[in-house]
């Protein structure tokens, strides 16, 4: 069992370029979601979706966009990276948030410069 | 605005103590609150998750409380071994029409041998 799938693992952009970040799980989740992590701030939630065709903003959605085609699939796409979203970005899934534990991936590094 | 506060930020203990880790959270109306634990360079695995009508949850050496009244959490770990060493952190999901949760900045466990 999979689990949660992020890729890539490491990248590095250059200011201005776009990119997306990959995330899939194979546990029939309704609920994604996409998170930021970085020094002394914690986790922050950026986008997050309860079913396919649903997508809501999180605390930090500026810079970022993502769609919900399919239950399995969650892509968080970079429009124009600035050094600003320097980060690691952690994807996680859940039957339900309230009520059910939220599995995560490893995580994407990202670099801007 | 939810706020979540973890105490200590880091800790090191010589294996089989006993140990208590804070979370205190200023909003009560939260539907659960999560604990997680992190390796380095890895996702969130979640330990245990309370709730808001449980007082508390066990999973083997570890037993995490709630207490929503004042707003704060624990997470008791028993008879502590080196393979405990990770980041902890605890995430209150608050009631309402959102599903966006608050994180901790985590305390960060070693346990020397």
């Amino acid at each position: 069992n999979a689990g949660v799938t992020q890729t890539p693992k490491f990248q590095v952009l250059k200011t201005g370029q776009s990119m997306t970040l990959q995330c899939a799980q194979d546990m029939n989740h309704e609920y994604m979601s996409w998170y930021r992590q970085d020094p002394g701030m914690g986790l922050r939630l950026i986008h997050y979706s309860v079913g396919a065709g649903i997508t809501d903003q999180g605390e930090v959605p500026n810079g970022y966009n993502v769609s919900r085609s399919t239950t399995e699939d969650f892509p968080l796409r970079l429009l124009s990276a600035a050094p600003s979203q320097t980060s690691v970005y952690f994807c996680a899934s859940s039957y339900s948030p309230r009520n059910q534990p939220q599995h995560f991936g490893d995580g994407t590094r990202l670099s801007i410069l | 605005k939810q706020e979540v506060t973890q105490i200590p930020a880091a800790l090191s203990v010589p294996e089989g103590e006993n140990l208590v880790l804070n979370c205190s959270f200023t909003d009560s109306a939260i539907y659960n609150l999560q604990w997680f634990r992190q390796d380095p360079g890895k996702g969130l695995t979640s330990l245990l998750l309370i709730q808001s009508s449980q007082r508390e949850q066990t999973s083997g050496r570890l037993n995490a409380s709630l207490d929503k009244s004042s707003g704060r959490s624990t997470l008791y770990i028993a008879a502590s071994q080196p393979g405990d060493s990770a980041t902890y952190l605890c995430a209150a999901y608050s009631s309402g029409g959102s599903y966006i949760p608050t994180f901790g900045r985590g305390t960060s466990l070693i346990v020397h041998p």
